[in-house]
């Protein structure tokens, strides 16, 4: 059973408006939540990422929500632009050692 | 600079054999993993190693068998066992007490089936 899920495989945004990418998570013991970008044919590369004992970071164009109760996380970028096509993974973690848990992806593409 | 090496970037697999991926890093990182990605299947844990001789099976371990003899490097060997090789396999590091568990990733390698 998915503990990460991402239930959009993919999303098309206009370059310039806002990208909203979506998380769910089943298990109430993550502590940390993470997301890395992919191109194709490369490694994931860490994007962001958010304590639970917090709501929201920022990052530049990038910000992260979170909403423990409703065990969900979006990644937001603002302003799109054409270089943030790619796949976009949500993973989580606990606070002690842990493996981290990837989600399947969501592949966006900003149209120009 | 420092990062994480996978080779060879492509590689081909002939029935009954068995093939190495070769994972190499500098980052003095204790904790390395073996990922694979399927097409809308994300990344699966195949195994992992928290500290030098010693490695703990991921969740898609089977087929699959690992060494960590050096802090440097973490092969992985996909046997003839593993009846569905082709996919791309990730090899990634990271401080194991950092928090949150940042990871790097090398740049991968596609195994293909012949």
């Amino acid at each position: 059973d998915q503990q990460v899920k991402q239930n959009s495989p993919s999303l098309s945004v206009q370059e310039g408006r806002i990208s909203i990418l979506n998380c769910d998570y089943t298990n109430s013991m993550f502590d940390y939540f993470l997301w890395y970008k992919k191109y194709p044919a490369e490694g994931p590369t860490f994007l962001i990422s958010i304590s639970s004992i917090k709501d929201k970071n920022e990052d530049g164009r990038f910000t992260v929500f979170l909403n423990k109760s409703a065990k969900h996380l979006s990644l937001h970028i603002v302003p799109s632009q054409p270089g943030d096509s790619a796949v976009y993974f949500c993973a989580a973690s606990g606070t002690s050692y842990d493996k981290v848990i990837f989600g399947p992806g969501t592949s966006l593409s900003v149209i120009p | 600079d420092g990062g994480i090496t996978q080779s060879p970037k492509y590689l081909f697999r002939k029935e009954g054999q068995n093939v190495t991926l070769s994972c190499e890093q500098n980052l003095n990182h204790d904790a390395m993993y073996w990922y694979r990605q399927d097409p809308g299947q994300g990344l699966r844990l195949i195994y992992y190693s928290q500290i030098v001789n010693d490695f703990q099976k991921g969740d898609i371990a089977e087929g699959y068998s690992v060494s960590r003899e050096k802090k440097e490097s973490f092969p992985l060997t996909v046997t003839s066992a593993q009846k569905n090789p082709t996919a791309f396999y990730l090899c990634a590091s990271t401080i194991p007490t950092a928090a949150p568990e940042k990871l790097f990733f090398g740049s991968g390698t596609q195994l293909s089936v012949l």
